[in-house]
């Protein structure tokens, strides 16, 4: 079955340091797209960076980029030079197989950023 | 291009109603999916729609049930409302794979109805 774990439940860090949010995951396809998905409070949930499992390299949007293992089934956010607008619950998704219309969540990590 | 619509945004209802939540796509995503997001459960799949045809469905009651309109925008109803059923619902569009050259699976979510069971 196609699973998703975020070990992290809560983090927090002070502005403008780095943090990383950890996600494994189980899959039997050999190619998929994973995500990384913010979700501000009473805000709508948005798609930060995406990975696609056939490429090698780590995907990057400005200051969020991305660990991927494939082997490992391991697919990290780092957020560098965090910013108090970062504090949201993250949640960790992919399609349980190519062309899914639906994704498998993890259970999300809430980060807190302080000033 | 607007975005995801959903209405109502707040609703307070007691056990053993009934509620219908109502969601317009992004102009041009013919598919639409549900998801109910609890603090204990997370995010739940609920079902998909595709073409007026519902092609995918979660591990829900049939309590829970929709439909999509021609026009893609799409309705959940929830009958005999359960104090269980106090949750977020997202909904969600994206593209179909019949018109995306690679499927990304990349959804499109809108804010949410919040649905309170008294």
């Amino acid at each position: 079955a196609q699973t998703v774990t975020q070990s992290q439940p809560e983090m927090s860090v002070q502005e403008a340091e780095t943090v990383t949010l950890s996600c494994t995951y189980d899959t039997s396809e050999s190619n998929y797209y994973l995500f990384w998905y913010k979700q501000p409070p009473s805000r709508q949930m948005i798609l930060v960076i995406r990975q696609e499992a056939y490429k090698q390299q780590n995907a990057t949007e400005n200051r969020f980029s991305v660990n991927f293992q494939k082997a490992a089934k391991s697919f990290s956010l780092k957020i560098s030079d965090s910013q108090l607008g970062d504090t949201a619950m993250y949640f960790c998704a992919f399609p349980p197989f190519q062309g899914a219309q639906k994704l498998v969540f993890g259970q999300g990590t809430r980060l807190t950023i302080n000033p | 291009k607007a975005g995801v619509t959903q209405t109502p945004r707040y609703l307070i209802k007691t056990r053993g109603q009934q509620v219908t939540l109502s969601c317009s796509p992004i102009s041009g995503h013919r598919s639409v999916s549900w998801y109910q997001q609890t603090p204990g459960q997370g995010l739940q799949f609920l079902f998909e729609y595709f073409s007026e045809t519902q092609r995918n469905k979660g591990n829900f009651p049939g309590r829970f049930s929709g439909r999509q309109f021609s026009n893609s925008r799409s309705e959940m109803n929830v009958s005999t409302l359960e104090l269980g059923d106090s949750a977020l619902y997202l909904c969600a569009s994206s593209e179909s794979p019949g018109l995306a050259v690679f499927n990304t699976g990349e959804l499109f979510f809108g804010e949410g109805s919040r649905l309170t069971v008294l």
